[in-house]
């Protein structure tokens, strides 16, 4: 039961350049959700998704897209990456937004990738 | 959206010390995790406590939600516990809010 996995762990990026950032979970959750974590800035919310085929905006979603592509998966894409976008790039998933609860509303966080755009 | 405020921002402690890290919260909430990034960057839940007391081995949780405020106690600390712990809260959906974290250094 590897939990919640991303890939790359690192990138560099040229600015214009696009990318995919990939992530799995295998705990059957429902909801999955993207965060961007910048220095003293704590976390903040990219995307999410309360359940296969739904994606919603989060607190900073310009630049972005993503794609649910089953309940296993959610990516990030950046199609034309800038400067300002260099950060740590985290997924996360949970087992039932709708639900609540402890079980359901806790979330397990993937290990992160670090992207660099020059 | 709601505002996520914890203090002290940076804390260092002698190992075997024991420290209170605050999370005050702007807005009625019903989903208040508490977070631990260890130095490789890895996150950990470690509690969610929308309201009262928990306790998991040598750190407790307390959140008095009529006012807006949670309490993450690390008791006997050792280096382990060094990292940056950050309380992120809801309300009505599991869209959280992180605040900038308690940056916790103990020393051996």
């Amino acid at each position: 039961n590897a939990g919640v996995t991303q890939t790359p762990k690192f990138q560099v990026l040229k600015t214009g350049q696009s990318m995919t950032l990939q992530c799995a979970q295998d705990m059957n959750h429902n909801s999955m959700y993207w965060y961007r974590q910048d220095p003293g800035m704590g976390l903040r919310l990219i995307y999410y998704s309360a359940s296969e085929g739904t994606t919603d905006k989060g607190e900073v979603p310009n630049g972005y897209n993503v794609s649910r592509l089953n309940k296993r998966e959610f990516s990030l894409r950046l199609e034309s990456a800038a400067p300002s976008q260099t950060s740590v790039y985290f997924c996360a998933s949970s087992e039932d937004e709708v639900a609540g609860g402890p079980s359901a509303d806790t979330q397990y966080f993937g290990p992160g990738t670090r992207l660099t755009v020059l | 959206g709601i505002q996520v405020e914890q203090s002290p921002p940076d804390l260092i402690l002698q190992e075997g010390a024991n420290s209170t890290l605050r999370c005050n919260f702007s807005d009625s909430v019903n989903n208040l995790q508490w977070f631990h990034q260890n130095p490789w960057g890895q996150l950990i839940n470690l509690f969610y406590i929308p309201s009262g007391t928990k306790q998991n081995g040598r750190l407790s949780a307390t959140t008095v939600a009529t006012e807006r405020y949670s309490l993450l106690y690390i008791s006997s600390s050792q280096t382990t516990d060094s990292g940056v712990y950050f309380c992120a809260v809801a309300r009505g959906n599991n869209r959280l809010a992180f605040g900038k974290g308690n940056q916790v250094v103990v020393i051996p």
